[in-house]
């Protein structure tokens, strides 16, 4: 089983630059979040999904977007990159009696 | 609103040692309630959860946790702890029904001296 599984694994991106994070498990796991982990702030909820077709905002889910269009996947858009932007994004996916398994995460640097 | 709190930011212990980590949640209704850990440089483990029953629930590697209810909180302890403890340690809860989402504290960096 690989889990969850993010890529990439790290990045940079320049202001104002678009990039997707992808996310993919493959536990069937029916919910599915993404949290950015900034210093002494703990996790923070983006977005997370209940399911296939059916997402919701989070905490901080300003200038990004998602989807899930498969049960599999989950990706997370950055619409227009800014350093407030740089964290470590991290994708977990959980069923319903059970606690989240997360990714490795991805460390984003925006310039 | 919904929040976990986690009292102490940072802790140093010496090996053997005891552990008490705080955390109190606000989230309406029924709750599970989490304690992750992370590794230097790794992501984030799930140490223990409590769902019902017990509320005094036992995890991986001699952790465990109460779940007090009358007082919303979910203590993390361990007896005695060894130098490969060193982590950070975050608590999390969610409701039982509805949209399953989770709240994180802000963590508890704790370092183990040999």
């Amino acid at each position: 089983n690989a889990g969850v599984t993010q890529t990439p694994k790290f990045q940079v991106l320049k202001t104002g630059q678009s990039m997707t994070l992808q996310c993919a498990q493959d536990m069937n796991h029916e919910y599915m979040s993404w949290y950015r982990q900034d210093p002494g702030m703990g996790l923070r909820l983006i977005h997370y999904s209940v399911g296939a077709g059916i997402t919701d905002q989070g905490e901080v889910p300003n200038g990004y977007n998602v989807s899930r269009s498969t049960t599999e996947d989950f990706p997370l858009r950055l619409l227009s990159a800014a350093p407030s932007q740089t964290s470590v994004y991290f994708c977990a996916s959980s069923s319903r009696n059970y606690g989240y398994t997360f990714g490795s995460g991805t460390r984003l640097t925006v310039v | 609103a919904q929040s976990v709190s986690q009292h102490n930011h940072h802790v140093i212990l010496s090996e053997a040692a005891s552990l008490e980590l705080g955390c109190n949640y606000s989230y309406g209704g029924t709750v599970n309630l989490f304690w992750y850990v992370q590794y230097p440089g790794q992501h984030l483990q799930l140490l223990l959860k409590y769902f019902s029953g017990d509320p005094l629930v036992k995890g991986i590697k001699g952790f465990e946790a109460e779940f007090i209810k009358s007082k919303f909180s979910f203590n993390l302890r361990k007896p005695s702890v060894q130098w490969s403890d060193t982590a950070e340690y975050f608590c999390a809860v969610t409701s039982t029904s509805g949209t399953y989402k989770y709240i994180f504290g802000t963590g508890t960096r704790l370092k183990v001296l040999a």
